[in-house]
């Protein structure tokens, strides 16, 4: 079962615009990452964050966490046509194993 | 640094056929992992090896599908036979350290459609 949910399920945003997803989980983690998938390719790492801590910046993204309310958030400023992709979070509760969730459609309009 | 390799790209197979697909991970990297994505849907992961033994594979179906690791580098999933439901893509990635959930990198997954 996978114990992550994004939200929204699809996001259509102009480029230059910012675009924000979330993701709730379930049970308590050692860490929570976010991946790009664009289509038809495998994913790509984006940034990993710990339970320890509650923001990490790279580049033009900008990852939340909120352990307390089991979310998380990934901020991508300044939109490009390169970041259409869907996006996933992925949660390790401690037993060294990823559970993703079925991600948010991003399409970015030029 | 080449990145995963899998092969085939795309393969399609009739119900009840047999399939296998290959992966080789980045040189060096202990940790291999076999994910099924179903369109639509977040990757699940299938089987996790370190080094050439299996260190999780809870969510294999073990009467259908099955996956070796010789020698600890290359590894090999099998599905026989096939079901319709078996339609997805099959990723696999590899990480440096293991088990660890430390960046993993994939490869471009196979798309298998059962008809």
């Amino acid at each position: 079962s996978q114990q992550g949910e994004e939200d929204p399920q699809a996001l259509s945003i102009q480029e230059g615009e910012n675009a924000t997803m979330n993701c709730s989980y379930k049970t308590s983690i050692n860490n929570l990452q976010w991946y790009r998938q664009n289509s038809g390719r495998g994913l790509v790492h984006l940034i990993l964050i710990r339970s320890n801590e509650r923001e990490k910046h790279s580049g033009r993204l900008r990852v939340t966490l909120d352990t307390s309310k089991k979310s998380s958030s990934l901020l991508i400023t300044a939109s490009r046509a390169a970041d259409t992709a869907s996006y996933f979070c992925a949660t390790d509760a401690g037993d060294y194993k990823l559970s993703f969730g079925a991600g948010t459609t991003v399409t970015v309009r030029a | 640094e080449a990145g995963v390799a899998q092969s085939p790209r795309y393969k399609i197979i009739e119900k009840r056929q047999s399939v296998a697909f290959w992966c080789n991970p980045i040189s060096g990297h202990a940790t291999l992992y076999w994910y099924q994505q179903i369109l639509g849907q977040g990757p699940k992961l299938l089987i996790q090896f370190q080094n050439n033994g299996v260190v999780d594979d809870s969510q294999l179906p073990k009467d259908r599908f099955s996956a070796e690791r010789l020698k600890g580098v290359d590894s090999t999933l099998k599905i026989q036979p096939a079901k319709l439901e078996d339609s997805a893509v099959y990723l696999c990635a590899s990480s440096l350290v293991g088990p660890s959930t430390d960046t993993q990198y994939f490869g471009p997954g196979t798309r298998l459609t059962v008809l």
